[in-house]
């Protein structure tokens, strides 16, 4: 069973560029969740994307969006790039069970580490 | 909206030493609770997890936590600890029913000392 995998692993950016940050989800997850983890600090939960639809947000501005493919991997997207944006950022997927999404354990990938420079 | 206060940011203890960290809650509605680990350069994975029933909940590693609802407290404890266990953990919540994710504290760094 292959788990969460992310690319890529690192990336550097300039302020204003845009970027597009990957992710495969556990074979069998259909919910993927994107996080920002600032150094020191911990995720912050930025959307959540069922059925290819985005199933909740946190307190992110409208640059950041994202995709879910038909096989359930997903992409994050975020334009106009600022210096605070440098962070590691997580997918999580998790299966959707007739608990909800918040009552299934999300299995986390290893992160990509964006630097804005 | 919840929220998730780590008490302490470090906590250092000597191996085969027993260790708490602490977790404190604060939500309108009733959650989910969750410990995770991160190790250097890696994601998380999952600790342990309280759902409902028993308020003592058993996870991988020998870790174990107590959920307190009148304390709105989630501490994790391991009896003796391995220098294996140096690693950022996290307490997090989501929402019953949400579809929000998880919210997560700032973490405790435990360093374990030979």
């Amino acid at each position: 069973e292959t788990g969460v995998t992310q690319s890529p692993t690192h990336l550097i950016k300039t302020r204003g560029q845009q970027v597009t940050l990957r992710c495969s989800s556990q074979s069998g997850h259909n919910t993927v969740s994107w996080y920002q983890q600032a150094l020191g600090q911990g995720p912050q939960f930025i959307f959540q994307y069922y059925r290819e639809e985005e199933n909740g947000r946190g307190n992110f501005p409208p640059r950041f969006s994202g995709l879910q493919f038909p096989n359930y991997s997903s992409e994050l997207n975020v334009n106009a790039l600022e210096l605070d944006d440098s962070a590691l950022y997580l997918c999580a997927s998790s299966p959707r069970t007739s608990g909800g999404a918040s009552y299934n354990e999300q299995f986390f990938g290893p992160g990509t580490r964006l630097t804005v420079l | 909206a919840q929220s998730v206060t780590q008490l302490d940011s470090q906590v250092p203890v000597f191996e085969e030493a027993p260790v708490e960290l602490r977790c404190n809650y604060s939500s309108s509605v009733s959650v989910y609770l969750f410990w995770y680990v991160q190790y250097p350069n890696q994601g998380l994975q999952l600790l342990l997890k309280y759902l409902s029933g028993s308020t003592l909940v058993k996870g991988i590693n020998g870790f174990e936590a107590e959920f307190n609802k009148s304390q709105t407290s989630f501490h994790l404890r391991k009896p003796s600890v391995h220098i294996s266990d140096t690693a950022e953990y996290f307490c997090a919540v989501s929402i019953r029913g949400g579809a929000d994710g998880l919210t997560f504290g700032k973490g405790t760094h435990l360093i374990i000392q030979p």
